[in-house]
């Protein structure tokens, strides 16, 4: 297993909600990025986290937000849930060196009702 | 033009059989390639990286042709247990930055 750890595993929330996602990273990892993958399509980057400063943000409106803690784990915010943000959440964690090579966490499975 | 193309397939082969998935990337300064393997409802893991050199792995082949911007996958002796969807990655940077990632190719392999 990669050591890339999510909470929640599934999370049922209504438009007009705010949900908070939980990413641990693996150890001696001081990067996270966060991607949002809808059903039959690749992940989507939202943004990553390297040594607790943002690295780099996509095309993702500013109501999700996210945060890195000095331990490296990490969270991403998304307010005003809207029925499009149903999706599969994956968290990256990677080393900062080398190949950019990102090991992904199982995910939380966000379904927007 | 989507950043990174992909077949969406579905390839559907015999047990045994060779089969090639091939993607291209639009951004000729991209520094990283990856395949990565996922499972249905599950996270992808990283199958192998792709060097212009070509990397073999057991079964699997991986190569780059930089001045095509096009990336290649070759299994061979496909067992049931590939049966998975596999994505082209590409990354504009090395250490870090975002991974762009091709819509995938589901692979269905039958007995």
């Amino acid at each position: 297993e990669t050591g890339v750890t999510q909470s929640p595993t599934h999370l049922i929330k209504t438009r007009g909600q705010q949900v908070t996602l939980r990413c641990s990273s693996q150890s001696g990892h001081n990067t996270v990025s966060w991607y949002q993958q809808a059903l039959g399509q690749g992940p989507q980057f939202i943004f990553q986290y390297y040594r607790e400063e943002e690295n780099g943000r996509g095309n993702f409106p500013p109501r999700f937000s996210g945060l890195q803690f000095p331990n490296y784990s990490s969270e991403l915010n998304v307010n005003a849930l809207e029925l499009d943000d149903s999706a599969l959440y994956l968290c990256a964690s990677s080393s900062g060196t080398g190949k950019n090579i990102q090991y992904f966490g199982a995910g939380t499975r966000l379904s927007v009702l | 033009r989507k950043e990174v193309e992909q077949d969406p397939g579905p390839f559907n082969v015999p047990e045994g059989a060779t089969v090639a998935f091939n993607c291209t990337y639009s951004n000729s300064a991209s520094q990283s390639f990856f395949w990565y393997r996922q499972d249905c409802r599950k996270e992808p893991k990283l199958l192998m990286s792709v060097y212009s050199s070509g990397n073999e792995d057991g079964r699997f082949t991986a190569q780059l042709n930089r001045a095509s911007q096009y990336i290649s996958l070759l299994i061979r002796d496909s067992k049931l247990s590939d049966s998975a969807t596999y994505l082209c990655v590409v990354s504009l940077t090395s250490n870090t930055g975002k991974l762009i990632f091709g819509q995938g190719t589901t692979l269905q392999v039958k007995p």
